[in-house]
């Protein structure tokens, strides 16, 4: 089935570095793509919409300076998250929709990339 | 806007034993798909079971089935001969057309020896 790899698993580093996060569609194409934020035991909040070839389309309440996103190929979004402070701490999943297969959902997730700012 | 509802924050089961946790959701769409997904403590997000809103069938996928109520816009996941590997945290979701995915608030699964 598809396969959606999300890189890294893990990260910490310290306040005021900027990290990236990518986010794979394996064996499909992804013309859109999701980035969520979930904080521990709670639901997944979607911070933007991921557009291949444009530029995303933030959820209200997203900083875009502080959330850059790239989708710079068919298979390839990456979320900065820029000057990271320890509020930036929680963990960022990304998800894909293989149209060509299925034209509504499921979306296909990432595992996920959890974040630590010291 | 969508709403998607789940009222039980946690649950719990015996192992064995059947569980059933609610979903509401709010549309004025007629054609739709809402999905259970799973996510366990590695926070892996698994797709359990869907529904297509056209469909009057039940879904049903082994040991999970939903109980799909068009009219009334409920959208239960029961889980029979509950496993310890089922404890996890449920979602359910909605989705329309080209939207993107709206999520319950989930809910915490614990399956009880």
């Amino acid at each position: 089935g598809a396969v959606v790899s999300q890189h890294p698993s893990r990260v910490i580093c310290k306040s005021g570095t900027s990290v990236k996060i990518e986010c794979r569609s394996l064996d499909f194409q992804a013309t859109t793509m999701f980035w969520y934020r979930q904080f521990p035991k709670k639901s997944l909040m979607l911070m933007a919409t991921s557009n291949e070839g444009s530029k995303a389309t933030y959820e209200q309440g997203v900083e875009k300076d502080k959330f850059l996103i790239n989708h710079a190929s068919l298979t390839l979004s990456t979320l900065t998250v820029t000057s990271a402070h320890p509020e930036d701490s929680s963990f960022y999943i990304c998800s894909a929709r293989d149209l060509d297969r299925d034209q509504i959902g499921p979306q296909h997730f990432g595992d996920g990339t959890r974040l630590s700012i010291l | 806007a969508q709403t998607v509802t789940q009222s039980q924050p946690e649950m719990s089961v015996q192992e064995a034993e059947t569980v059933t946790l609610s979903c509401t959701y709010d549309t004025s769409e007629s054609d739709y798909y809402l999905f259970w997904y799973k996510q366990p403590p590695s926070r892996q997000m698994i797709l359990v079971i869907r529904q297509e809103a056209y469909k009057q069938q039940n879904a049903t996928e082994n040991r999970f089935s939903v109980n799909f109520q068009k009219a009334a816009k409920s959208f239960s996941l029961k889980i029979s001969d509950s496993q310890l590997g089922d404890a996890a945290m449920y979602f359910c979701a909605y989705i329309w057309g080209g939207s993107r995915l709206t999520f319950g608030e989930g809910t915490q699964l614990t399956v009880n020896p």
